[in-house]
Order: C-alpha cells, then structure tokens, then sequence
C-alpha cells in the first residue's frame, strides 16, 4: 500500500535552512505529484508547494517562493523540500502529500500523506 | 492569493445533516473544478474526503458529498456521527498556477 514517510523533527536557529525528505512507497513518484503542507501549531493548513510527478513541473504559493525549493529522486523514490533563511514563525509541522490522480496543475488534492515532521525555529 | 473563506463553526446532533459552505472567487472555486475538502482530526493528519468537487475517494463514506455553485462550493454530511466530528478545510485550484485553504471549520457535534 501506499506510504509516505518522512524525516524526523529538526531544530533549527534562524537564519537556517531546514530539508525535509518523503520518502514513498506502493507507488513512484514519476507517476503522481507531491504537495506540501505546512500548519503551525494551532493553526489552519499552508500550501506551499507542488512538484508534478510526470515532468517535475513545480509550483510554488508566492509567499515562499524565493526561500523554498522541491526536488524529487526518482532512483530512491525520495522528495525533498529545503527551505531557507527560517525565521520563528516558520516553526510548523510539514507534510508531503500524494497526488489522488494525475493532474497537469496544482490541484490540491492529495489522498495519502506523510506522518508530519515538526520543525522548531528557536535561538 | 486569499484564504476561502469557510465558517469558524458549525454544529449538529448526531443523525443530522450538516454543510459546511467554502467561498472563493472567480479566480479560484467559480472557475475550476478543482475543489477538495479535507478532515483533521487533533494531531492527526488531514484526510481527503472529496476531490473535484464532488468525487470521493476509495474508502470514504457515502455520507460525505460535496458540491458547487458559482463561487462557493459545501461539503454535506449526512446521518452525523460522534466521529465526524473534526475540522474541515475546503481547497481549491486558483488558476495563477497555485492552490489556497480555507481557514478550516471546526465541527461539534452535539
């Protein structure tokens, strides 16, 4: 079955870059894309990202696009999200989460998802 | 891109029905059909319940549906049970190559 798993909770000081992997498996991620979510504690979910799964097509929601970077390696069925230059109310839990099917746009429909991998934002 | 703009709360007893309205603008829900609806449970992570509007994934019960018209799209939850009880966030394709939550709907069930 389908599982997305992702890397272990990271404490960062500000200023820092943060990479998160996902790694999936019961499916490749050439077939379906990955979103991002973020949601900081307490608060509503964050898209912040889509990398498609069919010609590694991104997308990126405005506010992060300067700072945020999705990659995908397809020979270990990992993505990847990097963001830098973190500041304190980056401190959230970030999810990857698969495509329900194939899109050709950031449809936001995602069915399965990581477990979440918290990232503090503390000096 | 702003947030939709979904209801803080909304309530119902168990075996009620219940919507949960999502509203956009022309640029995002009244444009595309693309339009999902998600349930989080505390520290849990969000669950897909209706994608393209109306469509449910594998697994999900025929008790949830969605719809649309014009700018604001709902999810309808019908024979309410304790279980449902969670918060909801509506989301949609916005067209400028980006997709936007709502702010999430806490549902009780009384």
């Amino acid at each position: 079955q389908v599982q997305l798993e992702q890397s272990g909770g990271e404490v960062k000081k500000p200023g820092a870059s943060v990479k998160v992997s996902c790694k999936a498996s019961g499916y490749t991620l050439n077939n379906l894309g990955i979103s991002w979510v973020r949601q900081a504690p307490g608060q509503g979910l964050e898209w912040m990202g889509w990398i498609s799964g069919y010609n590694l097509k991104t997308a990126y929601a405005q506010k992060f696009q300067d700072r945020f970077t999705m990659t995908t390696d397809i020979s270990t069925n990992t993505a990847y999200m990097e963001l830098r230059s973190l500041r304190f109310d980056d401190t959230a839990v970030y999810y990857c989460a698969k495509e329900v099917r194939y899109y050709d746009f950031w449809s936001g429909s995602n069915d399965f998802w990581g477990q979440g991998t918290l990232v503090t934002v503390s000096s | 891109q702003s947030a939709l703009t979904q209801p803080a709360s909304v309530s119902g007893s168990p075996g009620q029905s219940i919507t949960i309205s999502c509203t956009g603008t022309g640029s995002d829900i009244g444009n595309y059909n693309s339009v999902s609806w998600y349930q989080q449970h505390p520290g849990k992570v969000p669950k897909l319940m209706i994608y393209d509007v109306s469509s449910r994934p594998s697994g999900v019960s025929h008790r949830f549906s969605g719809s649309k018209s014009g700018n604001t799209a709902s999810l309808t939850i019908s024979g309410l049970r304790a279980e449902d009880e969670a918060d909801y966030y509506c989301s949609s394709y916005t067209g400028s190559s980006s997709a936007v939550f709502g702010g999430g709907t806490k549902l009780t069930v009384l």
